[in-house]
């Protein structure tokens, strides 16, 4: 069983523009969303994290926001810029283990 | 801060013969450490949770023979692929967890070719 379910697959956004992506998860006992940043070859890097007792969070340009009642989070990218250009994971912990979204490759076209 | 190496990048072996992973925590203390293994173009996928000083907990359907796991210090963990074949070859990620925190910090990752 999925813990947490992640969309689209793949986005293509134009420079300058705003790439949102989407994530659910079933188990209210998740206190802990983080996102990551994947580029080729590379190991995932904390990109920005939130926990349920905060509907959102800003960090630059990135942005998550959180609907508890909705279980279901998104990351928005602002101004997106072809050096986002990578593949991003969202992910549910309770504390201990985490549980990875299924992954989104994101095209920022110059 | 929070900066986990992993050694080597990448290795490539001959089918039959055993390889070890090394993953650090270079600049925080981790009791807990994930091993994961992502396919191309797909998410990652728990192998197993090691935590120092005691056996590492597998996910079902690893097999723990062949992946042999040790977490002797706050700061290392290895994973050994014991008897590599070539369906072993992956990209391993290993992460950190650091103690009284929720974030999880990723190596860079090694890619294995096992031929």
């Amino acid at each position: 069983q999925q813990q947490v379910k992640q969309s689209p697959q793949s986005l293509i956004v134009q420079k300058g523009g705003i790439s949102i992506i989407n994530c659910a998860y079933e188990n209210t006992a998740f206190d802990y969303f983080p996102w990551y940043q994947q580029f080729p070859g590379k190991g995932p890097a904390l990109l920005i994290a939130i926990r349920p007792d905060v509907s959102e969070k800003k960090e630059g340009r990135f942005t998550i926001s959180f609907n508890k009642s909705a279980k279901q989070f998104s990351l928005h990218i602002m101004d997106s810029q072809p050096g986002d250009s990578a593949t991003y994971f969202c992910a549910a912990s309770n504390f201990n283990k985490f549980y990875f979204g299924s992954g989104t490759k994101l095209n920022v076209k110059p | 801060g929070a900066v986990v190496s992993q050694h080597p990048s990448w290795v490539i072996c001959k089918s039959g013969t055993s390889v070890k992973i090394e993953c650090r925590s270079l600049d925080f203390q981790a009791t807990t450490m994930f091993w994961y293994r992502q396919f191309p173009k797909q998410s990652l996928m728990l192998m197993a949770t090691s935590n120092e000083g005691s056996k590492a907990t597998y996910e079902q359907g690893v097999e723990k023979d062949k992946f042999l796991i040790n977490h002797a210090s706050l700061t290392l963990s290895t994973l050994t692929v014991t008897s590599a074949h070539p369906e072993d070859s992956s990209f391993y990620i290993c992460s950190a967890h650091r103690d009284s925190f929720y974030e999880q910090y990723f190596g860079p990752g090694t890619r294995l070719t096992v031929t």
